[in-house]
């Protein structure tokens, strides 16, 4: 069974701060890597994808990925309320099988 | 707005009965995925279709099926509608070879409430 684990939180911030979303997988022949946003309500959007070792940065988000240690973070500099909503992570499965597998999201809070 | 079309928005249904939920892809994407999101808890991958042909299938039961037509919309039908089939179930479209998600843009999702 191919796990993607993620605090549900919430995680609360105050404005202007560094938001750091965090997310473990168990399969280690995984090679991409998803995070959506989700609004209450709304279904998810594509923030950012990563495929390699290392930060890809992308505005105010950076993706982190780290492959021997099997996890993926996404951190969101200079938080706005705006930015209140869960953050899924994917992993897209490997051995040829496409499927990605969700965690259950962490629940942003960004408070003025 | 990804331009990922989703039918009806919202559903109430008894168990025992059957729904078909319907999904237009994105102008060029030949790829339709299908998920089903519980409250709570992240998508829960149902099937993909490329092309018109099951191209992969979560851990679903037969009752959950689906179709693909030429112009790359697609169906998902649910038979013996069960309590816990109560979700959003969200479409996906992407314009990929069917082999990677990295393209994949979601539809609004329809809420099916079964009673």
């Amino acid at each position: 069974q191919k796990e993607v684990e993620q605090n549900s939180g919430p995680l609360s911030v105050p404005e202007g701060a560094i938001a750091s979303l965090n997310c473990t997988y168990s399969d280690r022949g995984s090679q991409s890597f998803f995070w959506y946003r989700q609004y209450s309500g709304k279904s998810p959007e594509l923030i950012m994808f990563i495929y390699s070792n290392g930060d890809k940065e992308d505005g105010r988000f950076t993706a982190q990925l780290n492959k021997a240690s099997q996890y993926v973070s996404l951190l969101i500099r200079d938080s706005q309320p705006s930015d209140s909503a869960t953050y899924l992570c994917a992993v897209e499965g490997s051995g040829g099988s496409y499927i990605p597998t969700f965690g259950r999201g962490t629940s942003l809070i960004v408070h003025p | 707005e990804t331009g990922v079309t989703q039918s009806p928005t919202h559903l109430i249904k008894t168990r025992g009965q059957q729904v078909t939920l319907r999904c237009s892809s994105q102008s060029g994407h030949n790829t339709v995925s299908w998920y089903q999101q519980a409250l709570g808890q992240g998508p829960q991958f149902i099937f993909q279709y490329y092309r018109e042909e099951e191209n992969g299938r979560g851990n679903f039961p037969p009752r959950f099926s689906g179709l693909q037509f030429p112009n790359y919309s697609s169906e998902l039908n649910v038979n013996a509608l069960e309590l816990d089939d109560s979700a959003l179930y969200l479409c996906a479209s992407s314009g990929t070879s069917g082999y990677s998600t990295d393209t994949q843009y979601f539809g609004p999702g329809t809420r099916l409430t079964v009673l």
